[in-house]
């Protein structure tokens, strides 16, 4: 699986945007990008996931460049609750693949 | 919203002592696996587990290690004999199927040894 290159930490006022950046300049052409987060020790949660085109759910979308080579997660309205270690990882298509996760980045949402 | 569900939340055991954390998957997930995170650490794979054996494991994943399906619900991680280095929070988590797609994890067990 390719490795990721995250921001260790941002910052964001409540209710802007959240944009994080994610570098993935190894990756080949049928691994995907995931999102995960983990709010303070609980378990991981899925955010969201693309190919390469880019992908829009209810908590964020994805944008994933034309190279495909890195991607941001946009989280529209931030709120305190979405801080968290944001977690980008990239997965070969193999059925039932492990998550390798990295540092991620800690977004702090600032009141 | 369908949730996987872990016991005990936190567990506290001497070394040497064996400990089994269980967890109940989301019902018609096939794959399960099994994550731990040492406090301050990054959450690492330890075992995935698919249609009744063991389909990948980590290095860390060694003799002392073992999971099983008992009941064809429940799923399991028993530790044999507890390290202090054992000490960290214990996730589990389950896919859908056989494609790509999300895991879901349940809130983990925090396991300490002492």
């Amino acid at each position: 699986d390719a490795k990721t290159t995250q921001p260790t930490s941002m910052d964001c006022a409540e209710g802007r945007a959240a944009n994080l950046p994610c570098n993935h300049s190894t990756i080949s052409g049928n691994e995907y990008v995931y999102w995960y987060r983990q709010i303070h020790s609980q378990g991981p949660q899925y955010i969201i996931h693309g190919l390469k085109n880019n992908e829009t759910n209810e908590m964020a979308s994805l944008i994933i460049t034309e190279d495909r080579k890195s991607s941001t997660l946009i989280l529209p309205h931030a709120t305190l609750r979405d801080t968290a270690v944001y977690y980008c990882i990239v997965i070969g298509q193999t059925s039932g693949s492990r998550l390798t996760f990295g540092e991620g980045t800690q977004l702090t949402v600032n009141p | 919203e369908p949730e996987v569900t872990q016991t005990p939340s936190h567990q506290v055991t001497q070394m040497g002592q064996e400990v089994i954390l269980r967890c109940v998957p989301i019902s018609n997930h096939l794959y399960f696996y099994w994550y731990r995170q040492i406090l301050g650490q990054k959450v690492e794979f330890l075992v995935s587990f698919y249609n009744n054996e063991i389909s990948e494991k980590s290095e860390i994943f060694d003799d002392q290690f073992s999971v099983e399906r008992p009941d064809g619900s429940n799923f399991t991680l028993k530790i044999r004999s507890t390290k202090l280095e054992d000490s960290a929070m214990y996730f589990c988590a389950n896919i859908r199927d056989r494609g790509i797609s999300e895991q879901f994890f349940g809130p983990g067990t925090r396991l300490t040894v002492l």
